[in-house]
């Protein structure tokens, strides 16, 4: 199985800073046949179900704010909020679809300083 | 607007049995991919399961292997998950998901908003 980690587990930022989450899979998840990386950013408040924020890596979903962006390939990858606000407060997981079982990272709780 | 509704769960004993039924609509069915997640109380998700458009594929993580069945009837818009021989451990929101494609190995982007199962004596 492919173990996905995160780190920090949490951090706590001023409105209007900076976040940055990170993820790391235990094996490479880019499909080098179509140059994607099999990697999705979910956000989940408390009470509610996950919401998709970004896929294949760095494509953000339609609707979600462009203070959220993906990058990274292979191994590595980060979410950045470039600039934190009051509801972006949530936990952030990061789950690789590669290889099959679909691992969730374990999360990173986002609050506000 | 797409919409995932979840029902069936509740309490049962440990070894007994329930399934979780996903009503799908707002979006063709059959296009896509369908997905479980679980969340155990005060946990992360956890991966369950995955389905093929068609139905005719079917994965599942270790830890529910040869007790959880998921199916689809593409006809009525609904997704079934049986559970077999529930262990405490199976405790969970259980989480419908739709996928972004019609392959398995595919983003979830949309869920549903869960049904709580308690598996308890």
């Amino acid at each position: 199985d492919i173990v996905m980690t995160q780190s920090p587990d949490s951090l706590a930022v001023s409105l209007g800073e900076r976040a940055t989450i990170n993820c790391k899979s235990s094996q490479s998840v880019l499909n080098s046949s179509n140059n994607k990386n099999y990697l999705a950013w979910y956000q989940q408040k408390p009470g509610q179900p996950p919401k998709l924020l970004i896929y294949w890596a760095s494509t953000r979903e339609s609707g979600v704010p462009d203070r959220f962006r993906g990058s990274g390939s292979g191994t590595d990858f980060t979410l950045t909020i470039s600039s934190l606000q009051a509801e972006d407060v949530a936990v952030y997981y990061c789950q690789q679809y590669y290889n099959i079982p679909f691992t969730f990272g374990p999360g990173t709780k986002v609050d506000i300083k | 607007e797409v919409q995932l509704l979840e029902s069936g769960g509740g309490l049962v004993q440990p070894g007994g049995s329930l399934r979780l039924s996903c009503a799908a609509s707002g979006f063709t069915l059959s296009s896509y991919a369908m997905s479980w997640v679980r969340q155990a109380p005060g946990k992360g998700l956890e991966w369950v399961s995955v389905i093929s458009d068609s139905g005719g594929s079917t994965y599942y993580a270790d830890s529910v292997k040869g007790r959880f069945t998921f199916s689809r009837d593409n006809s009525k818009n609904t997704l079934y998950l049986q559970m077999n021989s529930l262990r405490v451990e199976d405790t969970a929101v259980y989480y419908c998901g739709k996928l972004g494609r019609s392959s398995t190995h595919s983003h979830a982007d949309y869920w549903g908003q869960g049904t709580l199962v308690i598996v308890s004596s």
